[in-house]
């Protein structure tokens, strides 16, 4: 079964710029999606199609698919980023999700 | 507006059949390019994608529940069912039930409910 990987945890200092990973075989032929969720609380989308922004969603939040590695990069990080994010893709008609990245913004 | 309500049981015991129902307002199932997808979560772990409908009635399934799960729905009442058959404390999580505009693998999962918590036990 097709799986993605991404890396349990990320640090970064506010104002600074988080890059999450999300690792699967030639990843960059499927679209992904990413998912904000914090401690409570439903997940939120906060990128499709790779790179697209819902309607809501901050500009710092951006991403990129390449090769087996999709990336959500979260600019000027601010406090209220500090959340699990998890990567979503397709595999056979069925969504697959990643493992989630603790990002902590301290 | 949009929203989503997942309702079920909040304590179920093993063997037995969960059956969650998803209720939602301001959208149709039968209009072209809706589907309606449950995903669960297990206290401290990660997400896990369970299934998914669409506004043909097609459905699909992860395949490691796909023997146990069946998801269906009525339009005329604005639901999604999903059936879990001969569950185990291994079951017990979140369950949420979110909507996506588009073809499924083309879109992300734009609006989700509160969720229900169901455990699993004796």
């Amino acid at each position: 079964s097709y799986e993605l990987t991404q890396p349990p945890s990320v640090s970064v200092s506010p104002g600074q710029t988080a890059n999450i990973t999300c690792s699967g075989d030639k990843l960059e032929n499927k679209y992904t999606s990413w998912y904000q969720q914090k401690p409570g609380q439903s997940p939120v989308l906060v990128v499709y199609q790779d790179r697209k922004r819902p309607s809501g969603i901050p500009d710092r939040f951006s991403g990129s698919n390449s090769g087996n590695t999709a990336t959500l990069t979260i600019s000027e990080t601010q406090a209220m980023d500090d959340a699990a994010y998890y990567c979503l893709t397709w595999d056979n008609s069925a969504g697959v999700f990643g493992g989630g990245t603790k990002l902590t913004v301290l | 507006q949009v929203t989503l309500r997942e309702s079920g049981p909040a304590l179920v015991k093993p063997t037995q059949t969960l059956t969650l129902t998803c209720t939602f307002s301001g959208f149709s199932l039968s209009t072209s390019g809706m589907s309606v997808a449950w995903i669960r979560q297990p206290p401290g772990k990660a997400l896990e994608w369970l299934a998914l409908i669409d506004w043909d009635g097609d459905s699909y399934y992860t395949t490691s529940l796909q023997t146990r799960v069946t998801i269906s729905r009525d339009t005329s009442k604005n639901q999604v069912v999903l059936t879990m058959t001969n569950v185990d404390p291994v079951d017990t999580a979140t369950y949420w039930c979110a909507r996506i505009v588009g073809t499924p693998w083309d879109y992300g999962m734009d609006v989700w409910g509160l969720g229900t918590t169901v455990t699993v036990s004796s």
